[in-house]
C-alpha cells in the first residue's frame, strides 16, 4: 500500500481481555518496528522484525506482549490479559532493510489507541 | 547505548518569531539523527536527517537542524514560526541495532 495501515485505530477492552493490533507496513519494507506512546511519554520501542525474524525485542514490557509477522509483511502485536497500564497509542513503522533507517528513516502508521477499562 | 535528550517539555514562541527545539545526542560513532513531527490524532511525520555532509539540514516545512559535534546537539529551527507549526516534535538517533531510540519529545506552542 501508498503507507503504513494499522487496525483498529481505536480499540477499548476490558482489563484482562486479551487484544489484537494489525500492522500493514509499505509494500517492500523488510524492516518494521513496534512503539508504543503513553500519555505524557515519549515514544518507547517494543520490538523489531527483519522480515520474519525479530532481532531485537529488548522492549517489550512483560510476557503478556507479544509479536509476530508472517510472510514478511503483516505483523500482529498481541497483549494478553490487559491492564490498565496497557492503555496507550501503539504506532508501527516500516522502512527499508539494510542502511533504510540510516538512509530514510521511518514511515509510521496513525497508530492505535488502546484504552483499558 | 546511544541516547538523545530534549530537555525542554514545551517551547513556547509567538507566530513570525524564530524557533528553535533542542536535542542533545549521546552516541558511539558517527550519529545518525533525525526529527520527527506528530500533529494531533496523527503519527509522526519525518522532517529531516543528519547522515554526514553539511551541518546544517534542511527538511519539510521550512524547518531546519544544525549538528554540532562539539556540542553533540541537533536543534531544529525554523526562521519564523507558524501557528500551524504547533505539534509535538520528537528527535531520533539510530542505534547500533538499526532502530531508532527517540527523544521524550517537545511540544511547541506557536501563538498568535
Amino acid at each position: 500500500g501508498a503507507g503504513v495501515s494499522q487496525s483498529p485505530s481505536n480499540k477499548v477492552t476490558e482489563k484482562g481481555k486479551d487484544v489484537e493490533l494489525r500492522c500493514d507496513p509499505i509494500s517492500g519494507h523488510t524492516a518494521l518496528y513496534w512503539y508504543r506512546q503513553s500519555l505524557g511519554q515519549g515514544l518507547e520501542f517494543l520490538i523489531y522484525f527483519q522480515g520474519n525474524s525479530a532481532p531485537d525485542k529488548s522492549g517489550l514490557p512483560s510476557d503478556r506482549f507479544s509479536a509476530e509477522r508472517t510472510g514478511g509483511s503483516v505483523s500482529t502485536l498481541t497483549i494478553q490479559r490487559t491492564q490498565q497500564e496497557d492503555s496507550a497509542v501503539y504506532l508501527c513503522a516500516s522502512s527499508l532493510g539494510g542502511q533504510g533507517v540510516a538512509n530514510y528513516g521511518y514511515t509510521f502508521g496513525s497508530g492505535t489507541r488502546l484504552t483499558v477499562v | 547505548a546511544q541516547s538523545v535528550a530534549q530537555p525542554e517539555d514545551q517551547v513556547n514562541v509567538a507566530e513570525g518569531n524564530p524557533l528553535t527545539v533542542k536535542c542533545t545526542y549521546s552516541v558511539s560513532g558517527n550519529p545518525y539523527l533525525f526529527w520527527y513531527v506528530q500533529y494531533p490524532n496523527r503519527g509522526l511525520q519525518f522532517l529531516l536527517k543528519y547522515i554526514t555532509g553539511d551541518n546544517l539540514v534542511k527538511g519539510s516545512y521550512g524547518f531546519e537542524a544544525e549538528f554540532n559535534k562539539s556540542q553533540t546537539s541537533f536543534h531544529l529551527k525554523k526562521p519564523s514560526a507558524l501557528v500551524s507549526d504547533s505539534a509535538l516534535y520528537f528527535c531520533a538517533v539510530r542505534d547500533n541495532t538499526d532502530k531508532l531510540i527517540f527523544g521524550t519529545g517537545t511540544r511547541l506552542q506557536v501563538f498568535p
